[in-house]
């Protein structure tokens, strides 16, 4: 069984670029979670979805960070513009629903290293 | 809100010995679950032990184990005959159970490293 996976693993862009972060979760799980670390910071959530929902966004720093799931399926996470302060790893992950046994356990993806300059 | 707070940056311990990492949390709910995340070099993060609150027993996976104080709101993760494909950087974490995004709160991070 693949596991999550995220594209691109590094992105360089300049302040005031776009750039567009790409997860595909596990086959099957209903849950989609966004994750980010800032260097020498906590791994932060960012948001949530279930299926093409988003359940949870109350971690999303700002209007510049905008989360899709289409159809259910993968998911992308669009900066716009980019901001020197939004580098950090980007992390995916997703866990099966609905909740029950462990289905509650999330399953990570190697993340992005996003370095605006 | 909920805070998971890792008090040592880093750590080494020989190869075969023993080593215990730390985490406190602070929490006002009863029903959570918490949580050692592993992250190799390189590699991705990968669950390691997990406990549920409501149980008294500690869990144990293997050569790890955590000791559960659930008064003190410590949750330590030992490392037993510790190996060089530990090291890594190990996140503790929680989330509250029950109805919600079961997203994770985490500490800041441990490096590990085993010293052959």
């Amino acid at each position: 069984e693949a596991g999550v996976t995220q594209f691109p693993s590094h992105s360089v862009i300049e302040k005031g670029q776009t750039v567009t972060l790409r997860c595909d979760p596990i086959s099957g799980h209903d849950n989609l979670y966004w994750y980010r670390r800032v260097m020498g910071k906590e791994i932060k959530f960012l948001l949530h979805f279930v299926k093409e929902s988003k359940q949870d966004e109350s971690g999303m720093p700002n209007n510049r960070f905008l989360a899709e799931r289409t159809g259910g399926t993968y998911s992308t996470l669009k900066v716009q513009p980019a901001e020197l302060e939004d580098s950090g790893v980007y992390f995916c992950a997703s866990s099966q629903g609905p909740l029950g046994g462990n289905s509650y356990e999330q399953y990570f993806g190697p993340g992005t290293r996003l370095t605006v300059t | 809100a909920q805070t998971v707070t890792q008090s040592q940056p880093e750590m080494s311990v020989q190869e075969a010995e023993t080593v215990t990492l730390s985490c406190t949390y602070d929490t006002s709910e009863n029903n959570y679950y918490l949580f050692w995340y592993k992250q190799p070099p390189s590699r991705q993060m990968i669950l390691v032990i997990r406990q549920e609150a409501y149980k008294q027993q500690n869990a144990t996976e293997n050569r790890f184990s955590v000791n559960f104080q659930k008064a003190a709101k410590s949750f330590s993760l030992k490392i037993s005959d510790s190996q060089l494909g530990d090291t890594a950087m190990y996140f503790c974490a929680f989330t509250l159970s029950g109805a919600g995004s079961y997203q994770l709160t985490f500490g800041k991070g441990t490096k590990l490293s085993v010293i052959p």
